[in-house]
Order: C-alpha cells, then structure tokens, then sequence
C-alpha cells in the first residue's frame, strides 16, 4: 500500500514555540490531507492539498506540499495549549487512504 | 445534524465471541471506511465501500466483515475475537471516495479482547 512515514513521533515544546511536523512518501502523491486528533477524540480533518508547491495557512498553522508531491509538512507558529494532540497526514491511492503513523505534539504552559 | 454515530463506545469481549461494531452516517456520503487505531502506529484501514452493495479490503482485513446494504450504514463484525484486536476502531465517511473530500469521523468505539 501507499506508505506516507511522518516524523518526529513525539514533540514537546514550550508554549509560544513554533512546531513543524513532516510527512514523506516514496511516490508521487495524488494529494495530501492533514488531520488532528485531541487527547481521547477522534481525527478531525484540518485541510487538503493538491497542487505542487501549494502552501495554504489557517491561522497559525501553515501547511506545505513539496514540488515533487512526495512531501508535506504542517507548521504551526507560536504554539497554544489548545494545539495539543497528534497530527496525522494522509496520502490517497486508489479508493484508500493511508494514514501517517502521527507526531504527538505536548505543549508546556 | 450528527454526523458518523458508532455504537457502542466501549466494549469487553472475551476470546472467541463475536460482536458487530455499528456506523452510521446522516450526511449521504457515499464513501464509508473503518480504521484500527493502536499506540504509534497511526490509522489503519480495514474495510472500505464506495457505495450501497460495494465494498472491499483494506491494509489489515482480516478477521472482520463487512456490508453496505445502504448507504447509512456499515458496520464492522468481528468474527471470533482475539486480543490482537484490541484497540480503537473508527469509522469514516466521505462525500466520495475520490480522495478529493475529507473524512468526517465517529467518535470511536474502545474494544478490549481479554
């Protein structure tokens, strides 16, 4: 299947410290979603990208798609406290979508 | 508007009994998908349907069914549980299944298999 690997697996910063999350696949991808998953809930989908080079901002979130569609990554400046929780990325091929392993963001107060 | 409902939320089974996690969406999406969730290693997809009467397997299938007799419902049967299935199962859906639309998910149902 299609395999996305998502790095770091764990992150622990400072409130008001800036956090990226990378997602890489092997293949060129179709596109790419992200999600966020709150300690004890369950995914909510934050964005979709679909074009080369594409960069799409929500606030203090800034997502990525890499030139060559085989690469992603979510910023988000300035952490809150509200921000804790896993990100995942997922890559869609073929009716399916894989999910990323997810990167666990702890933000300190 | 609710959503993806999933009943129940927590289950115990013991090894060797049966069970149907149920889903159910009020949204007329028409794709639908179930994911495993276990501790760092992410969301896996065990079934999916793109629509009433279709479906088909995902990465980890086996010892689990499915059915999509419409296009609110699809549950999820366990056929003879076993502690390997442990975990948080999710249910999905999609307005379509081609990738362009993002899932919207269920609360989860928690299952432990002793």
């Amino acid at each position: 299947g299609q395999q996305v690997m998502q790095i770091p697996q764990y992150q622990h910063v400072q409130e008001g410290e800036d956090f990226t999350t990378y997602c890489n696949s092997s293949t060129t991808l179709s596109n790419i979603q992200w999600y966020k998953q709150r300690p004890g809930g369950h995914p909510v989908f934050l964005i979709q990208l679909v074009k080369s080079g594409e960069v799409k901002k929500q606030k203090r979130l800034t997502f990525q798609f890499g030139e060559a569609k085989k690469n992603s990554s979510l910023h988000i400046t300035a952490t809150q406290t509200t921000d804790v929780g896993t990100y995942f990325c997922a890559a869609y091929n073929f009716n399916k979508f894989y999910f990323g392993s997810g990167t666990k963001l702890n933000v300190k107060p | 508007n609710a959503g993806v409902t999933q009943t129940p939320k927590f289950q115990v089974l013991k090894t060797g009994q049966s069970m149907t996690l149920q889903c159910a969406q009020d949204m007329n999406h028409e794709y639908m998908s179930w994911y495993r969730q276990d501790p760092g290693m992410g969301l896996r997809l065990i079934h999916y349907s793109v629509g009433a009467g279709i479906t088909d397997q995902g990465e980890v299938p086996n010892g689990y069914n499915v059915s999509r007799s419409t296009t609110e419902d699809f549950p999820l049967r366990l056929l003879s549980a076993a502690p390997s299935q442990t975990s948080v199962y999710f249910c999905a859906s999609s307005y379509q299944g081609t990738g362009t639309y993002g899932y919207t998910f269920g609360s989860g149902t928690r299952l432990t298999v002793v």
